[in-house]
């Protein structure tokens, strides 16, 4: 049963930097064709992919944020950490963590996201 | 503003039919068949629906179905039930290690 559970900050201030981690079970990020990613919603709007890490520590980014986000992983822990530098109130969201696989067959990531962490609320206020 | 289109709100009556669209452009859904459908209940995390186009993770209902048409994707909801109402978004990789999502869409069963 594969599980993932969003920890940090539920308060930053504005210029602050983020930090998130994800830990999760039932999976390993030591093992061929895995990955873990990081999604956000602000209150009542639309999702946002933030980034994606793979088993192999091949990083992804959104390129509009790609200048403050850093992910990296700790398979011992099974734990994926996000950061995100320079804070402000527009990212006001929840987080989310989320399972993704990368087929090692055909080379190629079907970029999707098939478990869910519950979420984690991040407010950026002064 | 979100990178793909999605209609704000659709709705129907049980039983019925509804299909969703999702817009994009020839850079990401029209380029790849790597669309995916999430279901999102109010203040839940969302739910694979549909992955590549129009596969369905197991445990999903066949009632669940995705298609593209240049570059839209739809996903069409038959024997609307009552548990369907939900947000709905569409998701779609972009070139470049990008993914974006669309606007969502409010599913409301009448």
């Amino acid at each position: 049963q594969i599980t993932l559970k969003e920890s940090g900050p539920t308060l930053v201030k504005p210029t602050q930097t983020l930090t998130l981690t994800c830990t999760f079970s039932g999976f390993s990020l030591s093992t061929s064709g895995v990955g873990v990613g990081w999604i956000r919603q602000p209150p009542g709007k639309a999702l946002e992919w933030l980034a994606l890490i793979y088993w192999d520590d091949d990083k992804r980014y959104s390129p509009s944020l790609k200048s403050r986000l850093t992910i990296t992983k700790d398979t011992s822990k099974n734990q994926v950490v996000l950061t995100m530098t320079n804070m402000d109130p527009v990212d006001t969201a929840t987080y989310y963590c989320a399972h993704s696989l990368y087929d090692i067959l055909t080379g190629y990531s079907p970029w999707y996201f098939d478990y869910w962490g519950q979420g984690t609320l991040v407010t950026v206020s002064s | 503003q979100s990178a793909l289109t999605q209609p704000a709100s659709v709705s129907g009556s049980p039983g019925q039919s509804i299909t969703i669209s999702c817009t994009g452009t020839s850079s990401d859904i029209g380029s790849y068949n790597l669309v995916s459908w999430y279901l999102q209940h109010p203040g839940k995390a969302p739910k694979l629906m549909i992955y590549e186009g129009s596969k369905r993770p197991s445990g999903v209902s066949n009632r669940f179905s995705g298609s593209k048409s240049g570059n839209t994707a739809s996903l069409t909801i038959s024997g609307l039930q009552a548990e369907d109402e939900a947000d709905y978004y569409c998701c779609s990789y972009a070139s470049s290690s990008n993914v974006v999502f669309g606007g969502g869409t409010k599913l409301t069963v009448l």
